[in-house]
């Protein structure tokens, strides 16, 4: 049982457009929702999270948007560049949960130049 | 300052071998994960910590064994491996205070294979 779902399995975007990943989830208790970024060979690293008080955050040409009544959150990558070619994975976790991370499927970005 | 280091970096194992993977990190972290990714799956928890001395269970348990002898240190243990543990292993930790969340830093991974 996937608790968190993530849409596409892969994507490929000409450099300057825009990426959108999306997820969702069941679980109403969940409260903090990473994006991870993973190269190949690479352990994952935090690149952008929010949680439900707000409905998006802006870091740079990264950006969550979240939909706290339709329990969707979503990453857009403005102005995709052939070195964001990477897999990300959504999660989320629990308040008090000992920081335990569900993580989603990943979606690998190609990104042509 | 290394952040989270694993070792080995690879491995091949023949069924029913036995094996410890270790995972170290140096910025005094209290909680530590054990994860295995595959393919299609993203990353599953196998086991954790919240301090010295102290583990409990993840999603996927069945089959690994750790232990935090030391605060720095989280051991992941195979005692008699399957093909179906082929993996890239993980291991992260994170900071913690009271019931806040913070960023997971993550090791670098060992692939093991079962053969």
């Amino acid at each position: 049982q996937q608790q968190v779902k993530q849409s596409p399995q892969s994507l490929i975007v000409q450099k300057g457009g825009i990426s959108i990943i999306n997820c969702a989830y069941e679980n109403t208790a969940f409260d903090y929702f990473p994006w991870y970024q993973q190269f190949p060979g690479k352990g994952p690293a935090l690149l952008i999270a929010i949680r439900p008080d707000v409905s998006e955050k802006k870091e740079g040409r990264f950006t969550i948007s979240f939909n706290k009544s339709a329990k969707q959150f979503s990453l857009h990558i403005m102005d995709s560049q052939p070195g964001d070619s990477a897999t990300y994975f959504c999660a989320a976790s629990v308040a008090g949960g000992y920081n335990k991370l569900i993580f989603g499927a990943g979606t690998r970005l190609a990104v042509h130049p | 300052n290394a952040g989270v280091t694993q070792t080995p970096k690879f491995r091949v194992l023949k069924t029913g071998q036995s094996m410890t993977l270790l995972c170290a990190q140096d910025m005094n972290h209290e909680y530590m994960y054990w994860y295995r990714q595959d393919p299609g799956m993203g990353l599953r928890l196998i086991h954790y910590s919240v301090g010295e001395g102290t583990t409990a269970k993840g999603e996927v348990p069945d089959g690994y064994n750790v232990s935090r002898l030391k605060k720095q240190n989280f051991l992941l243990g195979l005692e008699s491996a399957a093909p179906s543990q082929t993996s890239v292993y993980f291991c992260a930790s994170t900071l913690t205070a009271g019931t806040s969340t913070y960023e997971q830093y993550f090791g670098p991974g060992t692939r093991l294979t079962v053969t």
